[in-house]
This record gives C-alpha cells, structure tokens and sequence, in this order.
C-alpha cells in the first residue's frame, strides 16, 4: 500500500524558513517522480513543484527562486525547502506521487499544514 | 500559469447525472491529453479520478467519466450518489509546468 507523510509545517514568520518532509513507503521510491502541491485555506489545488525519478526539477513560476524541492531516495523521503515566506504561502502541503512524463498525481499524503504570520 | 476555470458550484439529484467543466486555453488543455480529474472530500487529501482526459484508475466507479473538447476538459458524474458530495479539481499538464482548475463543489440535494 502506498503511503505518504508529509511533516514539518508550523507556524513561521515572514521572511522565515521552513523544511517538509515527506516519507514514502509501499512503492519503489527511486523509480518514480514526486511533487509538491498546496492549497491555501478555502481555495483550489496550486502545483508548487516536481521532482522526477533522474531528479530534473521543476517549479510553478509563483515559487521558482525561493522553494527548492530534492529528494533522497536511500531514505525514501521527499523534501521542500521553503524560504523567504510570504503570507500567501500559507497553506496545507500535500505531497503527491506523480506519473511521468503523463503529468497526473495517483497518490496523495494526508497533508502539512504551513502558516505564515507574524 | 493561470488557473483553469470552473463553476464555482453545482447541485443535483440522487441519481442524477451532472457534468463540471473546466476550461483552460491552448497552451494546457488545447495543447494535450494530459488532463486529470480529483475528488476531495471535506479535510481530506485529493484522490484521482480520471487521468489521461478519460481514463480511470483501477477501483474508481465506472459511474465517473472525462472527455476533452478544444480547451475545455469535462466530468461527469452519472448516478449521482451522496457520497459524490465533494469539491472537484481538473488539472493539466502546460509545458514543464501543471495548472490545477479554481474547483467545483458538488452537493447532492
């Protein structure tokens, strides 16, 4: 069975740094590509970021320079690393296992939440 | 990367069919077949619907299909049941980036 557990929200001040974790089990973690995607209190679903399988990158052009997402496939955990928040960064973090190159997330995490106020 | 846009809401009748539309452009969804569809349940994480337009996954109802037209991707829920009551997010994939859909909640009457 696929698992994903996303950790490492809080409370964070403006201009302060954050790191997520996510830690998968149930599938072959190297072999496939993960993403981050959030969703801020009362609206949609927004992609944040992608990491694929050979560890290409991408970035939603709302976060690119200031969140950077890696992955570390011995211990099977997915990181994002998020600096320089804004209020609108607010928001739950979900992880998602992502099916590549088709683009669609087949498994999610329950979520972390980040808020960012002072 | 601006979002796709959907009907903010929609209703419909225990057995009812209903169809939620999500609109984007040519440089998502005119552009590719790479359209997907979740449903979430109040306080819970998505789950994939539909992927690839109109394909589902193993163990989702039969009662869920997808099709694409131009730049508007469609679900549609046949057999309305209570448990359908959810919020409704398309997505697609846009050249190295993904755009989500602004979302549809459904309530079942």
């Amino acid at each position: 069975e696929v698992q994903l557990l996303e950790s490492g929200g809080g409370l964070v001040q403006p201009g302060g740094s954050l790191r997520l974790s996510c830690a998968a089990s149930g599938f072959t973690f190297s072999n496939y590509a993960l993403s981050w995607v959030r969703q801020a209190p009362g609206k949609g679903l927004e992609w944040v970021s992608t990491i694929s399988a050979s560890n290409h990158t991408y970035y939603s052009n709302s976060v690119k320079g200031q969140f950077t997402i890696s992955r570390d496939n011995d211990k099977n955990t997915l990181y994002l690393q998020m600096s320089s928040l804004r209020a609108d960064d607010t928001a739950v973090y979900y992880c998602a296992k992502t099916k590549m190159p088709r683009w669609y997330f087949d498994y999610w995490g329950q979520g972390t939440l980040v808020t960012v106020s002072s | 990367q601006s979002a796709l846009t959907q009907t903010a809401s929609l209703s419909g009748s225990p057995g009812q069919s209903i169809t939620i539309s999500c609109t984007g452009t040519s440089s998502d969804i005119g552009s590719y077949n790479l359209v997907s569809w979740y449903q979430q349940h109040p306080g819970k994480a998505p789950k994939l619907l539909i992927y690839e337009v109109n394909k589902r996954p193993s163990g989702v109802s039969s009662r869920f299909s997808g099709s694409k037209s131009g730049n508007t991707a469609t679900l549609t829920i046949s057999g309305l049941q209570a448990e359908d009551e959810a919020e409704y997010h398309c997505c697609s994939y846009a050249t190295a980036s993904v755009v989500f859909g602004t979302g549809t909640l459904v309530t079942v009457l």
